[in-house]
């Protein structure tokens, strides 16, 4: 998988945005943007994934920057409950794609 | 909706036992995939099926086993257990090799 680089923690305030960034510098012109979290022990979840337009769904936003070589997850009223490390993911084209999750950023909700 | 199950969800093993661990895949998917999560670690790709053959390895230890049957489902089947190998078992699945997977709540196996 195309190597990301996210910071290793961030804090939001419950009930504003919360604004992750990600850098994927050395993307192809067909890989996509995913976007899984974790919280704490539980299954990594799917949250969003983009090409490059601006994605939308009902857990958050996904900008990418126009040369692709980076993107912001939005979530935008964080609560309590997302509270969990967010892994963003950039799949090899192959066909067998292991979908490798790499270093993500916990992501603190403070009440 | 159906979500992704896995059996069974605790497991304790001593050193030098075997374990297997069944994933059951939503309905209509075709792909299974397996990772390990050691404390503290983000999760490891261990190992893929689509339609019943392997289709990809990862750091999957000689000692473990994987296989998919007809009707889908998965198993992890682990042997000669060692203290390392304590830890989260996901499964996830997928329709063909989509990037888009659902997770299942995870076999957390500890050997003593």
């Amino acid at each position: 998988d195309a190597k990301t680089t996210q910071p290793p923690s961030m804090d939001c305030a419950e009930g504003r945005a919360a604004n992750l960034p990600c850098n994927h510098s050395t993307i192809s012109g067909n890989e996509y943007v995913y976007w899984y979290r974790q919280i704490h022990s539980q299954g990594p979840q799917y949250i969003i994934h983009g090409l490059k337009n601006n994605e939308t769904n009902e857990m958050a936003s996904l900008i990418i920057t126009e040369d692709r070589k980076s993107s912001t997850l939005i979530l935008p009223h964080a609560t309590l409950r997302d509270t969990a490390v967010y892994y963003c993911i950039v799949p090899d084209s192959g066909s067998a794609r292991q979908l490798t999750f790499g270093s993500g950023t916990q992501l603190t909700v403070l009440p | 909706a159906a979500g992704v199950i896995q059996s069974p969800r605790h497991l304790i093993k001593e050193k030098r036992e075997t374990a297997t661990l069944k994933c059951y895949p939503i309905p209509r998917h075709d792909t299974v995939y397996w990772y390990q999560q050691g404390p503290g670690q983000d999760p490891q790709f261990l190992i893929s099926f689509y339609e019943k053959m392997q289709s990809d390895k990862g750091s999957i230890p000689d000692r473990f086993s994987a296989q998919q049957f007809s009707d889908y489902h998965s198993e992890l089947n682990m042997s000669s257990l060692e203290l390392g190998d304590s830890a989260l078992y996901f499964c996830a699945s997928s329709f063909v090799f989509s990037d888009r997977r659902d997770f299942g709540p995870g076999t957390r196996l500890t050997v003593t």
